[in-house]
């Protein structure tokens, strides 16, 4: 069982790219989303979806953009990369959205902007 | 607004020392709470949880107690090993936050043998 996929591992841009980061689950799993991991802070949501269709912005959205056009699907697009948006991205999905639900990871995207 | 707070580390412990990470949070409703782990090169995964006061989650050795009396859920471990060096989250999930995951800062914890 695959669990949640997440392309490339490693990226390295210049200011100014773009590129899409890829992440897939096939669990059926309704809701998606996207958090950036950077030292001493956590995990902080960039955007989120609650199914095929449906998105919405987290904490810290600005720079980035998502769609969801099926259920395993959720790409993450930097649409021209900066300095500040080095980090760890990861890319997560759980069945529904309760109180108690798990959720699962993908291995992460390393990003670095120079 | 709901926050998770989480003791800094690293941690440094040798082999079959018993470990504490401590976390307390703030939460406007009844959350629950779940701690998770991130192994070197890999995403996170669920750890154990705890869905109401005075719970007991557990999983490999691990235990945490939901105390709402003190608003915290401190991961303990009678006796670690060099594999579960690793980065431990705290977390909660409260109707209140749209049921958003509310993350700590995460405590690098490092076993020497």
């Amino acid at each position: 069982n695959a669990g949640v996929t997440q392309t490339p591992k490693f990226q390295v841009l210049k200011t100014g790219q773009s590129m899409t980061l890829q992440c897939a689950q096939d669990m059926n799993h309704e809701y998606m989303s996207w958090y950036r991991q950077d030292p001493g802070m956590g995990l902080r949501l960039i955007h989120y979806s609650v199914g095929a269709g449906i998105t919405d912005q987290g904490e810290v959205p600005n720079g980035y953009n998502v769609s969801r056009s099926t259920t395993e699907d959720f790409p993450l697009r930097l649409l021209s990369a900066a300095p500040s948006q080095t980090s760890v991205y990861f890319c997560a999905s759980s069945y529904d959205r309760t109180l108690n639900t798990e959720a699962f990871f993908g291995q992460g995207t390393r990003l670095t902007v120079v | 607004g709901n926050s998770v707070t989480q003791m800094e580390g690293p941690v440094t412990l040798s082999e079959e020392a018993f470990l504490t990470i401590n976390c307390t949070y703030t939460a406007t409703g009844y959350p629950s709470l779940f701690w998770y782990v991130q192994y070197p090169g890999e995403g996170l995964q669920l750890l154990l949880k705890a869905t109401k006061a005075d719970d007991k989650g557990s999983n490999k050795g691990f235990e945490a107690t939901y105390r709402k009396e003190t608003t915290s859920f401190h991961l303990e471990k009678g006796s670690v090993q060099v594999s579960d060096s690793a980065v431990y989250f705290c977390a909660l999930s409260d109707v209140d936050s749209n049921y958003q995951l509310i993350w700590g800062a995460g405590t690098k914890l490092i076993i020497k043998p």
